[in-house]
């Protein structure tokens, strides 16, 4: 069965700390993996996506890491702001018969703090 | 910077309704998408659309459902017979390819009483 697993559910830190966000997936045929983030009552955006054969990839302060060998990818995000308070979305696409089909954790909470 | 817009925002509707939400992609894209998001869950995937067909569909999209692009702007979700249980934010993607990142549009409330 396709599935994506996210933790923690929930994170509270401190503005300007540093914070690690877990994805284990066991979907295929893996095609890529996406994060998001989504703001409470909007859509996500796109902050990275990688193939499987890339095992890092930046966007700012977000760098996402991903090992499809053992079907885990994290985001790490360096010196949080407050405006990075939202859910963190992690996306598996799998190659289907005619397209790709998409499929979601949960996702992360998480809540900075001043 | 363009953005995929979705109309209406909140849509009321009663069960057994039809209801058609809109949605106009990023003019340059080709891929289109719909997702649905139950309150409190996960974002589901719905179903992909490209060169005037769907591409791919996922199981939560039967007979129930449907999609068209009825002119160059414009990529609908068609719902027929409401029930209770597609209470849901739908929210319509586009992308410039299967592989690239995919834009969200701000979602449209739907609410079947």
């Amino acid at each position: 069965k396709n599935q994506v697993e996210q933790s923690p559910q929930s994170l509270i830190i401190l503005e300007g700390k540093n914070c690690t966000l877990q994805c284990n997936y066991t979907v295929s045929p893996f095609s890529n993996l996406r994060w998001y983030k989504q703001d409470t009552g909007r859509g996500p955006v796109s902050l990275t996506i990688m193939t499987f054969s890339e095992n890092t990839k930046s966007n700012g302060r977000y760098t996402a890491t991903l090992d499809a060998d053992t079907k885990q990818s994290s985001l790490h995000i360096t010196a949080s702001q407050l405006s990075d308070s939202a859910s963190y979305i992690c996306v598996v696409t799998v190659r289907a018969n005619t397209g790709n089909q998409f499929y979601f954790g949960t996702g992360t909470s998480l809540t900075v703090i001043p | 910077e363009p953005e995929v817009t979705q109309t209406p925002s909140h849509q009321v509707t009663q069960m057994g309704q039809e209801v058609i939400l809109r949605c106009v992609p990023i003019s340059n894209h080709l891929y289109f998408y719909w997702y649905r998001q139950i309150l409190g869950q996960k974002v589901e995937f719905l179903v992909s659309f490209y060169n005037n067909e769907i591409s791919e569909k996922s199981e939560i999209f039967d007979d129930q459902f449907s999609v068209e692009r009825p002119d160059g702007s414009n990529f609908t979700l068609k719902i027929r017979s409401t029930k209770l249980e597609d209470s849901a934010m739908y929210f319509c993607a586009s992308s410039r390819d299967d592989v690239y990142e995919q834009y969200f549009g701000p979602g449209t409330r739907l609410t079947v009483t």
